[in-house]
């Protein structure tokens, strides 16, 4: 089954700076990658996902790339703000077998104002 | 128009014991599958139900059961419960048939065994 592998667990940065995140997957069949973030005893929200037919996806501060070659994909956050401190989750699905989500192991970030 | 929910919040069960937990789709969602994240990990899929069938199993004993109406709310069953299962249990439900697409997460259960 698919395997997806995160780092780093934590990450402080100070507020204004970038922030980060890779995920490695193993099952080169996944075709579906989102990115939640779920603050404490808050459910996961998404905040980008990606396709595989796509490289690159942009939202206002946050950006996703995916390179399949290489099986791994990375959220990056631009000035980072107090409000983006929170657990960071990757996941990868293969959207053509049922869309089960299998999720990488978090990553805590801080921002520090 | 209302995200998913789950009911109850919280709920504490002792060893053994069987616990219920539940579900509504957002709506215009017919596809729910549940979740079960331990503390400081990322969560774990259970199962998938789709037109009131488990469509996909994750590595989970058959002490975990489930099913969906046909308004698309669904129910997780644990029965015997042991110390490992305290978790949150949390659902999402897709857009999609068949479950393709975005997935949107309840608030979840957190479920504490004694």
């Amino acid at each position: 089954g698919e395997n997806v592998e995160q780092h780093p667990s934590t990450l402080s940065v100070q507020e204004g700076d970038s922030a980060v995140i890779k995920c490695t997957y193993s099952d080169s069949a996944s075709n579906y990658f989102p990115w939640y973030k779920q603050e404490l005893g808050k459910r996961p929200q998404l905040i980008i996902d990606i396709r595989s037919n796509v490289g690159e996806k942009k939202d206002q501060r946050i950006a996703v790339t995916l390179n399949k070659t290489a099986k791994h994909f990375s959220l990056h956050i631009t000035e980072t703000q107090p409000e983006d401190s929170a657990v960071y989750f990757c996941a990868a699905s293969n959207e053509a077998a049922g869309n089960k989500l299998t999720f990488g192991g978090g990553t805590r970030v801080l921002v520090k104002p | 128009d209302a995200g998913v929910t789950q009911s109850p919040t919280h709920l504490i069960k002792t060893r053994g014991q069987q616990v219920t937990l539940r579900c509504s789709p957002k709506s215009g969602h017919d596809t729910v599958s549940w979740y079960q994240q331990a503390l400081g990990q990322g969560p774990q899929f259970i199962f998938q139900y789709y037109e009131e069938e488990e469509r996909q199993r994750g590595n989970f004993p058959d002490r975990f059961s489930g099913h969906q109406f046909p308004n698309y709310s669904s129910e997780l069953n644990v029965n015997a419960l042991l110390l490992g299962d305290s978790a949150l249990y949390l659902c999402a439900s897709s857009p999609e048939r068949g479950g393709l697409g975005t997935q949107y997460f309840g608030p979840g259960t957190r479920l504490l065994v004694l």
